[in-house]
């Protein structure tokens, strides 16, 4: 079974400074990792993903993620914290060993907010 | 490119009634449909996805239904609402059998009173 753990409900950041919301996995093979954002009353957006190849994914409005095996983790981060960056934050895998037809499994997401 | 459209925005809706909402899929063929429901502005269910015209699977069993009758249409019914069926409903879809990423509609806001 696959499954997403986002440890933190809301993470509160300064403008200008760097923000990190986490994400960790379970998996009984390897992962594919996705990241979407969420505004509000509005659908998902995709950010960014990690299939395979270098462990730091660089995605949409200047985030990135860093694929780390050995934590099962792959945390997302930004150097500098907008207070549009202020969303619904959702890391989702699949089993790389799954049929590509399965579905992305979510985890609860995290709320950031950046505070001026 | 693909886009994907979902209507309804908002309905509200008394209990007992029919729902049917409906999303469409543009510029792509036999991509994978899915319905979630998002509950109080959190995480994401999964209620039905389909890999091709007339196959469904469903995650959680409930008053809820789906059905693709053409390969780029999916359709999520109710014969009678719930006020548990309030929610945030999302429909995504991807490239079918591929390690892709999903793409989400703009969602359907249901309130049932």
């Amino acid at each position: 079974a696959q499954s997403v753990a986002q440890p933190e409900d809301q993470v509160n950041v300064a403008e200008g400074n760097p923000l990190t919301v986490k994400c960790t996995y379970s998996v009984s093979g390897n992962p594919y990792l996705f990241w979407y954002v969420q505004y509000p009353n509005r659908g998902l957006q995709f950010l960014l993903k990690y299939i395979t190849g270098d462990n730091l994914v660089k995605g949409s409005y200047g985030f990135e993620a860093e694929f780390n095996k050995s934590q099962t983790s792959f945390h997302l981060k930004k150097p500098s914290a907008l207070v549009s960056d202020s969303a619904l934050y959702f890391c989702a895998v699949r089993d790389i060993s799954n049929s590509g037809n399965t579905p992305l499994v979510f985890g609860k997401g995290t709320r950031l907010s950046v505070i001026a | 490119s693909q886009t994907i459209h979902q209507w309804p925005a908002t309905l509200v809706q008394p209990v007992g009634s029919p729902l049917s909402l409906e999303c469409t899929v543009e510029g792509t063929s036999n991509p994978n449909l899915y319905w979630y429901r998002q509950a109080a502005g959190r995480g994401l269910q999964l209620l039905f996805y389909s890999v091709g015209i007339g196959q469904i699977s469903s995650e959680v069993p409930q008053n809820l239904s789906a059905s693709r009758p053409q390969d780029r249409q999916f359709i999520l019914s109710s014969k009678k609402l719930l006020l548990s069926d309030s929610g945030f409903y999302l429909c995504a879809w991807k490239k079918g059998n591929m390690n892709t990423e999903a793409f989400f509609g703009q969602g359907t806001r249901l309130t049932v009173v």
